[in-house]
């Protein structure tokens, strides 16, 4: 098993451009998330789904979107950058569907600077 | 902020030492996760303890819960080098995990 996977590990954007930020499981599970993380502010949740077709809002949602149309995978959007967006993003996955009921699986994280 | 804090934000200790790290929370929770994360890493579960246990051990750790104080701590016994990482607690408030701002462990040679 990959576990989870993100791409781009990398990312340079200019204000005002979007992309899209991958994560994919193959574990079958059903919870995934996102978070950021910030120094000093620990990792704040983004959006959560707990199953295909659901999603949620986490703490911090505003300027990104995200969809989940197969159990594996959990995009997350960033409509139009901005400097305050630069962060380290993780996805998180559990086979839990209710969150915290059970061990979260994190992927190795993506690193976006807007300039 | 639905944060929770930790403490103390940084420790620095010698090999061979215990490393004591606690946590407060602001919510009636179901349970409580304790998280490592190495430099550069994903987060790494370490252990769950449930909130009708008051301790619960996994090898060189030991987590304590206390509700009443709504707080947990994480020690970690015979600590070495290679324990050098953050550690993070976690529960769950309102379907969502919430984690605390971390201590950062520093284990010297």
């Amino acid at each position: 098993n990959a576990g989870v996977t993100q791409t781009p590990k990398f990312q340079v954007l200019k204000t005002g451009q979007s992309m899209t930020l991958q994560c994919a499981q193959d574990m079958n599970h059903e919870y995934m998330s996102w978070y950021r993380q910030d120094p000093g502010m620990g990792l704040r949740l983004i959006h959560y789904s707990v199953g295909a077709g659901i999603t949620d809002q986490g703490e911090v949602p505003n300027g990104y979107n995200v969809s989940r149309s197969t159990t594996e995978d959990f995009p997350l959007r960033l409509l139009s950058a901005a400097p305050s967006q630069t962060s380290v993003y993780f996805c998180a996955s559990s086979y839990s569907r209710g969150a915290g009921t059970g061990e979260l699986f994190f992927g190795e994280g993506s690193r976006l600077t807007v300039l | 902020s639905q944060q929770g804090e930790e403490d103390p934000q940084a420790l620095s200790i010698q090999e061979g030492e215990n490393a004591t790290m606690n946590c407060s929370y602001k919510t009636s929770i179901n349970n409580l996760q304790w998280y490592r994360q190495n430099s550069g890493r994903g987060l790494v579960h370490l252990i769950l303890i449930r909130s009708n246990e008051r301790e619960k051990h996994s090898g060189r750790l030991r987590v304590t819960l206390d509700t009443s104080k709504k707080s947990s701590s994480l020690l970690i016994t015979a600590s070495r080098a290679a324990d050098t990482a953050s550690y993070f607690c976690a529960y769950n408030q309102g379907g969502k995990l919430i984690f605390g701002q971390g201590t950062e462990l520093s284990v010297k040679p």
